[in-house]
This record gives structure tokens, sequence and C-alpha cells, in this order.
């Protein structure tokens, strides 16, 4: 079954302790990204990656790491998470695809990562 | 500032009724789709219309893009419980071919 997978689901953790929020995909997509769900905010994103090795921010990158050594895989780094990075984290992948109206391609995203920073 | 904002913030409707959703965006697209997300789960891709179309269908659901306008609108006809959930409009920026921009969604309750 075509699927992102995210891990752990739930995660209650104090300020300062370092953690990684696992992402990994099986369609082969080139493009994964991680974003952010806050009430009334919409998705943000956090980072994106357009292939392995080629990783670059997006709009709320701060307090934030991640690395593509894998193609399937993009983990989420909070080297020392703080109470205002409790949010809801999806993970997100597709196969980039433009054509002259621009890019179409469809993103498939994780069940989502409950986070919470005490 | 936020691309895209969806209006309503919340919908509420009967069941059966068609439900209307709209999305207004600030910077010109390539093109603009639309997600459901049920209750805390990610979201699942509906639709997607291009900056040179209209109007689009698929199944219950109608899109139409008004470039002059900067908006979209999502109508969801004769709706059911399980439409209930919030859905999100992303526009895919002409300025940058890597971001596509997620609005704060509008939450639709379908009352059975």
């Amino acid at each position: 079954e075509a699927q992102v997978t995210q891990n752990p689901r739930y995660l209650i953790t104090v300020t300062g302790k370092k953690l990684t929020v696992t992402c990994s995909q099986n369609m082969n997509h080139e493009y994964m990204s991680w974003y952010r769900q806050d009430p009334g905010l919409g998705l943000r994103q956090i980072y994106y990656s357009m292939n392995v090795e080629v990783t670059d921010k997006g709009d709320v990158p701060e307090g934030y790491k991640v690395s593509r050594k894998e193609k399937r895989n993009f983990p989420l780094i909070l080297e020392s998470p703080s109470p205002n990075q409790t949010s809801l984290y999806f993970c997100a992948s597709s196969s980039p695809a433009w054509t002259s109206g621009g890019r179409t391609d469809t993103q498939y995203f994780g069940p989502g990562t409950r986070l919470t920073v005490l | 500032s936020q691309q895209g904002e969806e209006d309503p913030q919340a919908l509420s409707i009967q069941e059966g009724e068609n439900a209307t959703m709209n999305c207004s965006y600030k910077t010109s697209i390539n093109n603009l789709q639309w997600y459901r997300q049920n209750s805390g789960r990610g979201l699942v891709h509906l639709i997607l219309i291009r900056s040179n179309e209209r109007e689009k269908h698929s199944g219950r659901l109608r899109v139409t893009l008004d470039t002059s306008k900067k908006s979209s609108s999502l109508l969801i006809t004769a709706s059911r419980a399980a439409d209930t959930a919030s859905y999100f409009c992303a526009t895919d920026v002409k300025t940058s071919y890597d971001k596509v921009i997620f609005g704060p969604g509008t939450s639709l309750s379908v009352i059975p």
C-alpha cells in the first residue's frame, strides 16, 4: 500500500530534550516536505527536499533541522525543543510534475505527529 | 500574511444541502488545489484547477477559479455527514516552483 508513515504519532517532551520525528514514504517520491499545523494558521512549511541531499528552508524553519540521506526517509529534528513548537506536524511527499501551467503534483500526507513540549 | 485564505472559517449545514467554500489569494498562481482533512489526520487531495481553467468537476465537487478576482470556490453538492472535515486550498505560486502554500482552511460540519 502506497503510504507516508510518521513516528511517533504522539509525543510529550520537555524543553531542551532533543527529539526526532521520522518520516518514510514507499512511493519513490523525489519531493518530501514537513509542515506544522496550528489553529487558524493552516499548514506552514518548515523544510522541504527536492531529492537526496537536497534540502531547503520553508516558511518557518527556525528551531528545526532535516536531513535527506535516503530517498524514502526525511526525518525532522528538534535539537532543543521549546513550548512554541507544540503543534501538529505533517510529512508529505510527491513526485514533482511541471507543465506549462506550473507545478501539478499531488502531495501525499502522513497521518501526523502531535507534539507537546512542556 | 498568507497567500491563500479560505472563507468562511467554519460552516455548518444540514445533510443534503450544498456547501460552498471560498479561497482568496494574493499573488499570481500557476494552479490551485483543494485538499480535505478529516479531524487530526493528514490531508487528502481532492482536485486541481489550472490557472487557464474556469471550472472543474469531480463527482459531487465543483471548483471554480476567477484569476481576475484571485479567488476560487469549492462547492460540495448534496452534502453527507461523511463530508464533515476541514477543507484547504493550496496555491502553487508563480514566483517559486518549489513552493505550494496552504490556506488556514474551512471547517465544515454536516449535520445528519
